[in-house]
């Protein structure tokens, strides 16, 4: 596609619900990250994918979140066990493989509220 | 440890007025800068970036950025805001140690008088 692809848009669930967010990259782009928008904060790093190496998952918040990315291109972020605090806009971006100078494709975020 | 920050939280500027909105920076080496801008309900999109060579980058829409490594700064300038330019701004470096991970600021919102 022409760019990022975040499905869906808008999410709204019960608390303690298990929730999966989808991130289509472009294509091409091997460098993969997820940030979490919260009201009023900026973009927190979630995880990140490159390529084949490990993914690094340092700014995953607890353990009920995880992600992965299959085939190297698409990726899906869970939450487990929702809880209120996880309600934020969850973003995805990508970028080409030549590291930190390439900028960031974001998609236009899924935005999850739960109840 | 890197960091990033945008000291103005909201920003208000008439039609036609210039603009300026600041970033500084923390960053033990020449970093990478971009500056992003969030319309609502929308993703990021790049304005500008600087890697090296000139300090003064132009972006799209008409803006522009100046690097300024004596004082850590990275602002965003625009000599003529249009009513679409009301949007969240957020500026960015990429890190280099590690993986690859971009620092975001916590991001401006600016607001367009008619």
């Amino acid at each position: 596609g022409a760019g990022v692809s975040q499905s869906p848009s808008n999410k709204v669930t019960e608390k303690g619900k298990d929730v999966e967010l989808r991130c289509d990259p472009i294509s091409g782009h091997t460098a993969l990250y997820w940030y979490r928008q919260s009201l009023g904060q900026g973009l927190e790093f979630l995880i990140y994918f490159q390529g084949n190496s490990a993914p690094d998952k340092s700014g995953l918040p607890s353990d009920r979140f995880s992600a992965e990315r299959t085939g190297g291109s698409v990726s899906t972020l869970t939450i487990q066990r929702t809880q209120q605090e996880d309600s934020a806009v969850y973003l995805c971006a990508s970028s080409s493989p030549t590291g930190v100078g390439s900028p960031l494709h974001f998609g236009n975020g899924t935005r999850l509220t739960v109840t | 440890a890197q960091s990033v920050t945008q000291p103005d939280i909201h920003i208000t500027v008439s039609e036609g007025a210039s603009l300026e909105l600041r970033c500084n920076y923390s960053y033990g080496a020449t970093p990478y800068l971009f500056w992003y801008v969030q319309s609502p309900g929308q993703g990021l999109q790049l304005l500008l970036k600087y890697f090296s060579g000139d300090t003064l980058v132009q972006g799209i829409k008409g803006f522009e950025a100046e690097f300024k490594r004596s004082q850590s700064s990275f602002n965003l300038r625009k000599p003529s805001v249009h009513w679409s330019d009301a949007a969240e701004y957020f500026c960015a470096v990429g890190s280099t140690s590690g993986t690859y991970k971009y620092i975001f600021g916590t991001g401006t919102r600016l607001k367009v008088l008619a």
